[in-house]
């Protein structure tokens, strides 16, 4: 039973505009949430994480929402540049463990 | 201070074999993970080390895969009788606060064939 989702397996977007990323979890006890990104051939990098006491953060052109009545989070990239092309990871934090949703691969079409 | 490394890059082995990878945490970091990431799938959680506590293996899929930590430091995860579902790329982290953001490494490309 997979606990955290991603239910987009691909996403392309314009340069320019706004790239959104949307991740779903079913554990309530979850208590911070990041995303990550992958570019082929590396690891996994951290990009941006949210505790379960807000409902936004805020880094740059990235910014994290969640949605803790509907346990939904979303990443949104704005303006989306083509250096943003990556495979992007959803994770829930829980018993000092991370679980991984099964990632969206985001094209950005120049 | 350097990120976490992993060897070897790529491995390629015949089924029956073992296998040993190796993890290099960020100095300094307690928290040491490994997970392993098969084609098209995300990143399934196999064993974690935190600081001298017994590891959390709840993630290990059978009894050919082990791993030890050793001085706090170095990581290996060994594979007995390598089977072709085992080919993945296996994946190093660490972090200083458990819970919070994971550093990883580049990962481990094993190929059983």
């Amino acid at each position: 039973d997979q606990q955290v989702k991603q239910n987009s397996p691909s996403l392309s977007v314009q340069e320019g505009r706004i790239s959104i990323l949307n991740c779903d979890y079913t554990n309530s006890m979850f208590d911070y949430f990041l995303w990550y990104k992958k570019y082929p051939a590396e690891g996994p990098t951290f990009l941006i994480s949210i505790s379960s006491i807000k409902d936004k953060n805020e880094d740059g052109r990235f910014t994290v929402f969640l949605n803790k009545s509907a346990k939904h989070l979303s990443l949104h990239i704005v303006p989306s540049q083509p250096g943003d092309s990556a495979v992007y990871f959803c994770a829930a934090s829980g018993n000092e463990k991370l679980t991984f949703g099964t990632g969206t691969r985001l094209t950005i079409i120049p | 201070g350097a990120g976490v490394s992993q060897s070897p890059s790529n491995k390629v082995t015949e089924k029956g074999k073992d296998v040993e990878l190796r993890c290099d945490p960020i100095s300094g970091h307690t928290a040491l993970y490994w997970y392993r990431q098969s084609l098209g799938q995300g990143l399934e959680f196999l064993i974690y080390f935190q600081g001298n506590s017994a590891p959390d293996k709840s993630g290990l899929p059978s009894d050919r895969f082990s791993a030890e930590r050793t001085g706090g430091s170095v990581s290996t995860l060994t594979i007995q009788r390598t089977q072709q579902e085992d080919s993945a790329v296996y994946l190093c982290a660490s972090t200083a606060f458990p819970g919070e953001a994971q550093y990883f490494g580049p990962g481990t490309r094993l190929t059983v064939l």
